[in-house]
């Protein structure tokens, strides 16, 4: 099992430009989650997927949107980006619904530059 | 004041040294989980706990429920356990989230 995977691993963006962050899990997990974490600071939610075809907002969901395109991937979309997120991006999934029913699984994280 | 508060910030120690990571929360929870956050930036799920103890390794966490507080112990320490290690918790009232310490950055020196 490949466990959770995020594409691209690094990526520069100029002020203005879109992307989208790629996830995907090979685990079955019902659960799955964008954090993104700044320099000497902790994880911050931005969405999440409680089951296949939902998605709620997080802590910091401004200037993102996602997609739960399946239950093995969840896409995080910025439409315009901003200096601001400048930040490493973690893709997370869990068995289960609930954060206390099982452990959480993270991607390798995306370093990502906005200029 | 933050509802997962973790001491000490910072912990520099000599291989070898037993090492405690506190964890002190204001919530009531469904669970408490340990991570481990390495130089390279990858995340680790240590433990998952909802009452007493559980150890793997080197690594050993507890929970003490009625004083809303936990702690990881490494014995023995190794230079390789140098990391960030988060203590998260899920609340009640959260139920999908966690809500997250601020982490504790351990240097063990050779």
């Amino acid at each position: 099992n490949a466990g959770v995977t995020q594409t691209p691993k690094f990526q520069v963006l100029k002020t203005g430009q879109s992307m989208t962050l790629q996830c995907a899990q090979d685990m079955n997990h019902n659960s799955m989650y964008w954090y993104r974490q700044d320099p000497g600071m902790g994880l911050r939610l931005i969405y999440y997927s409680a089951s296949e075809g939902t998605t709620d907002k997080g802590e910091v969901p401004n200037g993102y949107n996602v997609s739960r395109l399946n239950k093995r991937e969840f896409s995080l979309r910025l439409e315009s980006a901003a200096p601001s997120q400048t930040s490493v991006y973690f893709c997370a999934s869990r068995l289960g619904k609930l954060a206390g029913g099982s452990e959480q699984y993270f991607g390798p994280g995306t370093r990502l530059t906005v200029t | 004041k933050n509802e997962v508060e973790q001491s000490p910030q910072n912990l520099t120690a000599q291989e070898g040294e037993f090492i405690t990571i506190n964890c002190s929360y204001s919530v009531g929870i469904s669970a408490l989980h340990w991570l481990q956050q390495h130089p390279g930036g990858g995340i680790v799920s240590l433990f998952m706990l909802s009452s007493g103890k559980k150890k793997h390794g080197r690594l050993i966490a507890t929970i003490n429920i009625q004083e809303k507080h936990s702690s990881l112990h490494i014995t023995a320490s190794h230079p390789r356990d140098s990391a960030v290690y988060i203590c998260a918790v899920s609340s009640w009232d959260s139920n999908y989230q966690l809500i997250w310490g601020a982490g504790t950055k351990l240097i063990i020196k050779p």
